[in-house]
């Protein structure tokens, strides 16, 4: 089975911290991406990596950056954590068979 | 620009009865679908797929249904169980590439 593991399932942060999501897969997928999930908006793409050192721009992006040093790696980072980035954040890795395999989530509340 | 659109937010359905969600794609490259079920706190996880070679695909309670015509699929539980009451996505994606996209949801109440 593969396994995604997120680090954190639930994270209060203050307004103006910088965060880092991390977010590790066994598979040996080379694409993994970060979603996040809002009431009535579903799952929004932030940021994917196609291979280690790679990334490129979701739909949302703003506010985010990313890293991706290790295959099995990928962390999103919040540069400066706002009221409008509490939301449900999940990692995924891919194969083309089966879709997505994702992570439990990371709920973060930034106060 | 929604590529895959889930209209209807919300639907419940009677234990024991059908259910029936509904997922609407605009392109026409897309070629491999698939449905997640996910619950409060947890990630989505991998219910059922269809490849565009096929126009349904079974799998015990669950089907899917896909009309290429109408850029149309739908996913149907029979019989529903409240179980089954989550929060379902749709996902498509193209041979040409790796990334899926998703619908906005569909959360389905079962009533026992």
């Amino acid at each position: 089975d593969v396994k995604v593991t997120q680090s954190s399932r639930y994270l209060v942060k203050r307004t103006g911290e910088k965060v880092f999501l991390e977010c590790v897969q066994d598979m040996d997928h080379e694409n993994m991406f970060w979603y996040r999930q809002d009431p009535g908006l579903g799952l929004r793409l932030i940021y994917f990596s196609y291979d280690v050192k790679m990334k490129e721009k979701g739909d949302i992006p703003e506010g985010y950056s990313v890293s991706r040093e290790k295959k099995e790696r990928f962390s999103l980072i919040l540069e400066s954590a706002s009221t409008n980035q509490t939301s449900m954040y999940l990692c995924a890795s891919s194969s083309r068979t089966y879709g997505y395999t994702f992570g439990s989530g990371t709920r973060l509340t930034v106060v | 620009d929604q590529q895959v659109k889930q209209n209807s937010p919300s639907l419940s359905v009677q234990e024991g009865r059908i259910s029936i969600l509904n997922c609407d794609y605009t392109n026409s490259m897309f070629d491999y679908f698939l449905w997640y079920k996910k619950y409060p706190a947890e990630g989505p996880t991998f219910l059922i797929s269809i490849s565009s070679i096929k126009d349904k695909n079974e799998d015990g309670r669950f089907t899917v249904f896909l009309n290429k015509s109408a850029k149309h699929l739908s996913l149907h539980i029979v019989p529903s169980q409240p179980g089954d009451s989550a929060v379902y996505f749709c996902a498509a994606s193209a041979n040409t590439g790796n990334q899926f996209y998703f619908g906005t949801g569909t959360s389905l109440t079962v009533i026992p």
